[in-house]
């Protein structure tokens, strides 16, 4: 089972909105609506801001979104601020009891 | 509030095996709600789930790691345990524990993470 695919790093200015793509196979992103997404800062454990494709645990800004199309989910983040720069990781249920990662997306606020 | 926290020698021999443990606190680890896991991030990498195992014992792992990993839970001391088998410099990483929401879902509360280095 491949490591779902991001990108390497995306950047935008405060305000702005960016799209995080992560692609995967109809056998895992493509066959169930279990993605979820997690942001990581430098020195931290990573912490679930998105989850099922598009909902927010307790206490996740809104300015986080998801969605997803075929084999490919996306997280969408609006009104981009400074705190916000981070490492995003995708996962994804792939059948057979196993659950894959993304390679993980830097993301810069220029 | 649930707390994780990963324990364990912090450098591994190449060839031996590496073993960690993840206690609980805060809350127990039969809650039929949930699983527990483990995933490593090499240094300036992406995250790999290594495996996941339900209190009852019933454990399932990456199959690129099947054959070295096992995981084990005690649910008398509340905590879950993982073994790497024959590690090599590539097993270098920074080794989380973690609560799997269901073994379909994702992690909901994270261990801090322990660096495990693999030298000689």
């Amino acid at each position: 089972q491949s490591a779902l695919t991001q990108p390497a790093s995306v950047s935008g200015s405060p305000g702005q909105s960016i799209t995080i793509s992560c692609t995967g196979t109809s056998s895992d992103v493509g066959s169930y609506n279990l993605v979820s997404w997690y942001q990581q800062y430098p020195g931290k454990a990573p912490k679930v801001i998105i989850y099922e494709v598009r909902k927010r645990p307790s206490g996740i800004s809104n300015r986080f979104s998801g969605s997803k199309s075929g084999n490919t989910a996306s997280l969408t983040i609006s009104g981009l601020q400074a705190e916000d720069e981070a490492d995003y990781h995708c996962f994804s249920y792939a059948g057979s009891y196993i659950v894959i990662f993304g390679g993980g997306t830097k993301l810069t606020v220029l | 509030q649930l707390q994780l926290q990963e324990s364990g020698p912090t450098l591994v021999k190449p060839s031996e095996t590496l073993s960690l443990t993840c206690i609980v606190s805060g809350g127990s680890i039969t809650n039929y709600s949930y699983y527990w896991g483990w995933i490593r991030q090499p240094p300036g990498q992406g995250l790999e789930w290594i495996g996941s195992i339900y209190y009852s014992g019933s454990p399932y792992y990456n199959p690129s790691l099947k054959s070295r990993v096992t995981i084990s839970v005690d649910t008398s001391k509340n905590q879950f345990s993982l073994k790497v088998n024959s590690v090599t410099a590539a097993d270098t990483a920074l080794y989380y524990c973690a609560r799997h929401v269901s073994y379909v879902e994702y992690f909901d509360s994270w261990g801090q993470g322990t660096l495990v280095t693999v030298s000689s």
